[in-house]
């Protein structure tokens, strides 16, 4: 059975500083890895996609890499701005129906 | 488009009470998912349709829960009866063919079982 664990369930920081977001997967059979955004009281959104031949993908001021050898995932933010702030959830698409799992995601401030 | 559509937003009910969800996907999206999300157990995956087939419902907890996609645009999800422990906020996501592209959720239904 795939778990997902994400580390650190929170994380407060300054503003402008260079953060990461650390996610692990216990089984490396796996069809991508999706990091995604969730607002309070609001649903997800995703915001980058590793296909599991992939090593990375960017975007803008985000950058998500994948080992899936050693089942792990880094979400890196730069130059946080409190727009920033929200739960970052880590989800892996395995088994034969795509199906996805997800960590318990990580709580991120980034303060004024 | 929309988006993924969700209503209601919030339920308030009482125990023993009927519950109804419901989901329009995107058009055009062929797989449709329901999740849970709580605090303890964070989001799990209840059900997956496949062009309106039930194709994965082993995350659905007991036979209390139903879930049906009677067409490509419509999905429900039913409580009956509802319990206090099944207080969380339910999610519908859609996804386009193929399983390599990312799902879309809804805002999701804040249900609260009294």
């Amino acid at each position: 059975k795939q778990e997902v664990t994400q580390i650190p369930a929170a994380l407060s920081v300054p503003e402008g500083e260079n953060l990461v977001l650390n996610c692990s997967f216990t089984d490396s059979a796996i069809y991508n890895l999706q990091w995604f955004r969730q607002d309070p009281g609001k649903g997800l959104t995703s915001l980058l996609l590793i296909q599991s031949s992939q090593r990375e993908q960017t975007s803008g001021r985000l950058n998500a890499s994948l080992d899936k050898s050693s089942g792990r995932s880094t979400l890196y933010i730069a130059a946080s701005q409190p727009g920033d702030s929200a739960t970052y959830l880590c989800a892996v698409a395995s088994g034969s129906n795509y199906k996805l799992t997800f960590g318990k995601g990580t709580l991120l401030t980034v303060n004024p | 488009d929309a988006g993924v559509i969700q209503s209601p937003r919030h339920e308030v009910t009482e125990m023993g009470q009927e519950v109804t969800l419901r989901c329009k996907p995107i058009s055009g999206h062929n797989s449709l998912f329901w999740y849970r999300q709580t605090m303890m157990r964070g989001l799990e995956l209840l059900i997956y349709f496949n062009n309106n087939v039930p194709i994965d419902d082993s995350g659905m907890p007991e036979d209390r829960f139903s879930a049906k996609m009677p067409n490509a645009s419509f999905s429900t999800l039913k409580i009956q009866p509802s319990e206090p422990r099944d207080s969380a906020v339910y999610f519908c996501a859609s996804r386009n063919p193929g399983g390599q592209e990312t799902q879309y959720f809804g805002p999701g239904t804040r249900l609260l079982v009294l």
